[in-house]
C-alpha cells in the first residue's frame, strides 16, 4: 500500500514564526503536492512538484514556499506565519505516468 | 483553465437509499480524467471512482456509480444501498493526463446518512 505521512496532525504556531510541514511518501511517486483545504473552498492547490528541486506555483502560492531536496520528502514553508494560514494542509503524490493520487492525513495548523 | 463546480454544500440521505451527488467542469481538453474522492470525519482523503473521458461506458466500483455526459460536461456520483459510513465530504476533480499534471477539486459536499 501507497504511504503518504504528514509529520503532524495538529499543529499550533505564533504569528510570525516560521513553520515547516512535512510529507514524505514510500513509492518512488515523481509528483508531490500541497493543498489548503478550508470551509467552502474545497482544495487548493499550493504548489506542486514534479521531480526532485523541481516545483511550479499552484494557485495560492503568496506567503508559503517549498523544498524537495528528495524524492520522497516535499516540505511546505511558512515563512512568517499569519493568522489567515490557519487551515488544513494536504500533502498528496502520484507516480507521474498514471493518474491516482495518494493524501496524507492532514496537518491542521492553528496559527495564534 | 479547467473548474470544477459541486453546487450542492450538503445533502442527507436515509440508510439503504440511493443519493446522487452532482458535478460539473469546464474544460476545452477533449481527453481527461474525472475522479469522486471521500474524505470521512478520520480526514484521510481516499479515491471513490476515477472516470477516463475516451471511455463511453459509465466507471462502476461496487456501490459506487458514475453518470458521465461528456457533452454537458457533467459527472455525477450515484451511491447505492447507502451506509452509515458512506458519510463524509466528496470531491469531485479533474485532471489532463500526462506526466506532471495536476488536479483540480470542486468545493466538495457534505453527505450525512442517517440510521
Amino acid at each position: 500500500d501507497v504511504k503518504v505521512t504528514q509529520s503532524s496532525r495538529y499543529l499550533v504556531k505564533r504569528t510570525g514564526e516560521k513553520v515547516f510541514l512535512e510529507c514524505v511518501q514510500d513509492m518512488d511517486h515523481e509528483n508531490m503536492f500541497w493543498y489548503r483545504q478550508d470551509p467552502g473552498l474545497g482544495l487548493r492547490l499550493i504548489y506542486f512538484s514534479y521531480d526532485v528541486k523541481m516545483k511550479e506555483k499552484g494557485d495560492i502560492p503568496e506567503g508559503y514556499s517549498v523544498s524537495r531536496e528528495k524524492k520522497e520528502r516535499f516540505s511546505l514553508i511558512l515563512e512568517s506565519a499569519s493568522t489567515n494560514q490557519t487551515s488544513m494542509y494536504l500533502c498528496a503524490s502520484r507516480r507521474a505516468v498514471r493518474s491516482e493520487a495518494f493524501f496524507g492525513q492532514g496537518t491542521r495548523l492553528t496559527v495564534v | 483553465a479547467q473548474t470544477v463546480t459541486q453546487s450542492q454544500p450538503e445533502m442527507s440521505v436515509q440508510e439503504a437509499e440511493t443519493v446522487t451527488l452532482s458535478c460539473t467542469y469546464d474544460t476545452s481538453e477533449s481527453n481527461y480524467y474525472l475522479f469522486w474522492y471521500k474524505q470521512p470525519p478520520s480526514r484521510q482523503m481516499i479515491l471513490v471512482i476515477r472516470q477516463e473521458a475516451y471511455k463511453q461506458q459509465n466507471a462502476t466500483e461496487n456501490r459506487f456509480s458514475v453518470n458521465f455526459q461528456k457533452a454537458a460536461k457533467s459527472f455525477s456520483l450515484k451511491i447505492s444501498d447507502s451506509q452509515l459510513g458512506d458519510t463524509a465530504m466528496y470531491f469531485c476533480a479533474f485532471m489532463r493526463p500526462g506526466a506532471n499534471s495536476k488536479l483540480t477539486f470542486g468545493k466538495g459536499i457534505t453527505l450525512s446518512v442517517r440510521p
